[in-house]
């Protein structure tokens, strides 16, 4: 399967300050996929991104995905405590099969 | 959201136990998953079916059995587990590749 390593694995942020979460594999991703995970929830697709250098943004958020199709990122801007969660990376095969990163625990401070 | 609907939520059962947890998808989908997810560990993959066939297996142990009758119905079957099987056991759905995954509120379980 496609590996994927995600850093870092904990994130505490003010609210207010932008971060960012990191997506990385030592192979050629065909797709990278983003989901969210509240406390107790279970994971929420976010987006996906399939092409070299592609940027997609939703609100706050940009995903993003490198030219080399190797890493990705999340980029939270304004952090809200409506932020909390875990972010996860995955990439899927051709049956939709998901290789999910670790994920970033986001803690936010008032 | 009730794309993705499981039960029950929160299972008790003990070793000798022989219980099935049920995923029901309303979205049209032509794949069905199960994840299992433990404390500090990634989300691991456990079956796949794609229009009702098994396409992957992946290592499990023969206590964890699924069954999937028809494309929007999926089945985890039960019997003698560990104590260590307690975690959450997630279904998904999805239109197979280049697609998102969508997932149930998953089975909280606990085996004693």
């Amino acid at each position: 399967g496609q590996q994927v390593m995600q850093i870092p694995q904990y994130q505490h942020v003010q609210e207010g300050e932008d971060f960012t979460t990191y997506c990385n594999s030592s192979t050629t991703l065909s797709n990278i996929q983003w989901y969210k995970q509240r406390p107790g929830g279970h994971p929420v697709f976010l987006i996906q991104l399939v092409k070299s250098g592609e940027v997609k943004k939703q609100k706050r958020l940009t995903f993003q995905f490198g030219e080399a199709k190797k890493n990705s990122s999340l980029h939270i801007t304004a952090t809200q405590t409506t932020d909390v969660g875990t972010y996860f990376c995955a990439s899927a095969d051709s049956w939709g099969k998901l290789q999910f990163g670790a994920g970033t625990q986001v803690v936010v401070t008032p | 959201e009730t794309g993705v609907t499981q039960t029950p939520r929160h299972l008790v059962m003990g070793m000798t136990n022989k219980k099935s947890l049920k995923c029901e998808q309303h979205l049209g989908h032509n794949a069905m998953y199960w994840y299992k997810q433990s404390a500090k560990k990634p989300l691991e993959l456990m079956f796949v079916y794609s229009l009702e066939e098994r396409v992957e297996n992946n290592s499990v142990p023969s206590r964890f059995s699924p069954e999937c009758p028809n494309s929007s119905h999926l089945f985890l079957h039960l019997h003698t587990l560990q104590p260590e099987d307690s975690a959450l056991y997630l279904c998904a759905s999805s239109q197979g590749d280049r697609s998102g995954s969508f997932f149930g509120p998953g089975t909280r379980l606990t085996v004693l």
